[in-house]
């Protein structure tokens, strides 16, 4: 089965300055990886995914994330933060089906809650 | 309205009383799903859809029922509930991909079991 580590429950950066969240998978196969966000009081927003080629891929809001093979880790990063990204961000990983079933199923993180101070 | 919506958003409801969460999904994808979101822990996936048949039941506990009538709708019948139950409900939804199926979330509805 497929797990999800979100290390950092919390994290505080300034406006402006770079992010990087941390997310490490455990998958027996090629993973699809997901970097989901969540605003107070709404649902997940997909952010960007990574289902195989190009390892840095680029998602919305000036997001880009690294699939690492070797430390199985895809972390998400922000070149300058905005006081809009704050938010909790979820790092999922998919599982490949058996028996030819079509439905995705994603098991998740326990979120990054990001603060971002003026 | 478009992507998925959840209504209703709030709901506060005694341990007897039964109620139901409703969903519906203007992207017309082929896959539905219900997720518990519980403080302080991750996303648990409740129940699957694909194609209007149940294909996932990650042992939930019967006094959550869902109902899957078409491709667009898929409802949470909730009775008898403990106030653990309590915690934010996501329906989502997905196109025909196999395990890399991104899924779209509607907003949630904020279950309260006094």
């Amino acid at each position: 089965a497929q797990s999800v580590t979100q290390p950092d429950i919390h994290i505080t950066v300034s406006e402006g300055a770079s992010l990087e969240l941390r997310c490490n998978y455990s998958y027996g196969a090629t993973p699809y990886l997901f970097w989901y966000v969540q605003s107070p009081g709404q649902g997940l927003q997909l952010l960007l995914k990574y289902f195989s080629g190009d390892t840095l891929v680029q998602g919305i809001k000036g997001f880009e994330a690294e699939f690492k093979r070797s430390q199985s880790s895809f972390n998400l990063r922000k070149p300058s933060v905005h006081w809009s990204d704050a938010a909790e961000y979820f790092c999922a990983v998919g599982a490949s089906n058996a028996g030819g079933t079509s439905y995705g199923k994603l098991t998740f993180g326990q979120g990054t809650i990001l603060t971002v101070h003026p | 309205e478009t992507g998925v919506t959840q209504t209703p958003r709030h709901l506060v409801m005694g341990m007897t009383n039964k109620k139901s969460l409703k969903c519906e999904q203007h992207l017309g994808h082929n896959a539905m799903y219900w997720y518990k979101q519980s403080a302080k822990k991750p996303l648990e996936l409740m129940f699957v859809y694909s194609l209007e048949e149940r294909v996932e039941n990650n042992s939930v506990p019967s006094r959550f029922s869902p109902e899957c009538p078409n491709s667009s709708h898929l409802f949470l019948h909730l009775h008898t509930l403990q106030p653990e139950d309590s915690a934010l409900y996501l329906c989502a939804s997905s196109q025909d991909g196999g395990g890399g199926a991104p899924l779209f979330f509607g907003p949630g509805t904020r279950l309260t079991v006094l």
